[in-house]
């Protein structure tokens, strides 16, 4: 099964509003972490990592937080636009492994 | 799309045809994914390759193979297509460091 997954398969949120969207991970042994985005027909998009010695890390208008006691991992978007309208997923991996797993997504809906 | 094209962009085939996708790079980077991406499961990567020649199975690789002979061209192959896979296929690269992967914008493969 997968070892990463998301709290919510969607998400709307109103236009100015923050969006905070949820990540559990379950292998303790993951200390890379990575958002992408993905719009309508296209691939996904690197947004933000995180490394496990990090609790936080902010980007321009996203921040990353990492909860390594309870295996959790979030994305706040900051003023939420119409161009963030997107499936978000949260990967993971382990600095020795060429590979990630992938969390189901959440679709995320901005309303005007 | 970091430097990565995939083509066909979309295909319909029929159940029992061969398809071949192929996906290339003008970045020279040694690691390359394919992936299938359904409802509901997010990415799943199907083989991925560490140098020319060089590949190997990923958690859905059954009914599909892969070949490497030029560093920027990784080419999927589905022997016998069959209803279930049709999906959207994407690959991806990944630069020496660190983890992140950068995704190419995808074939819509459909098997009828």
């Amino acid at each position: 099964g997968e070892s990463v997954g998301l709290h919510l398969p969607t998400l709307s949120v109103q236009e100015g509003d923050n969006s905070i969207i949820n990540c559990a991970y379950s292998n303790s042994a993951s200390d890379y972490f990575i958002w992408y985005k993905q719009e309508s027909g296209k691939g996904p998009q690197f947004i933000i990592d995180i490394r496990s010695n990090m609790d936080k890390r902010q980007g321009q208008r996203v921040t990353v937080l990492l909860n390594k006691t309870v295996k959790h991992l979030s994305l706040q978007i900051a003023a939420t636009q119409p161009g963030d309208s997107a499936v978000y997923f949260c990967a993971e991996t382990r600095s020795n492994d060429y590979k990630l797993s992938f969390g189901a997504g959440t679709t995320v809906t901005v309303r005007a | 799309d970091a430097g990565i094209t995939q083509s066909p962009r979309h295909k319909v085939t029929e159940t029992g045809t061969p398809v071949t996708l192929r996906c290339h790079q003008t970045e020279n980077h040694r690691y390359m994914y394919w992936y299938r991406q359904d409802p509901g499961h997010g990415l799943r990567l199907i083989h991925y390759s560490y140098g020319v020649k060089d590949t190997d199975k990923g958690e859905v690789s059954d009914g599909y193979s892969v070949s490497r002979s030029k560093t920027e061209d990784f080419l999927l192959t589905l022997e016998s297509a069959t209803s279930s896979q049709t999906s959207v296929y994407f690959c991806a690269i990944r630069p020496s460091a660190p983890n992140e992967q950068f995704f190419g914008p995808g074939t819509r493969l459909t098997v009828l």
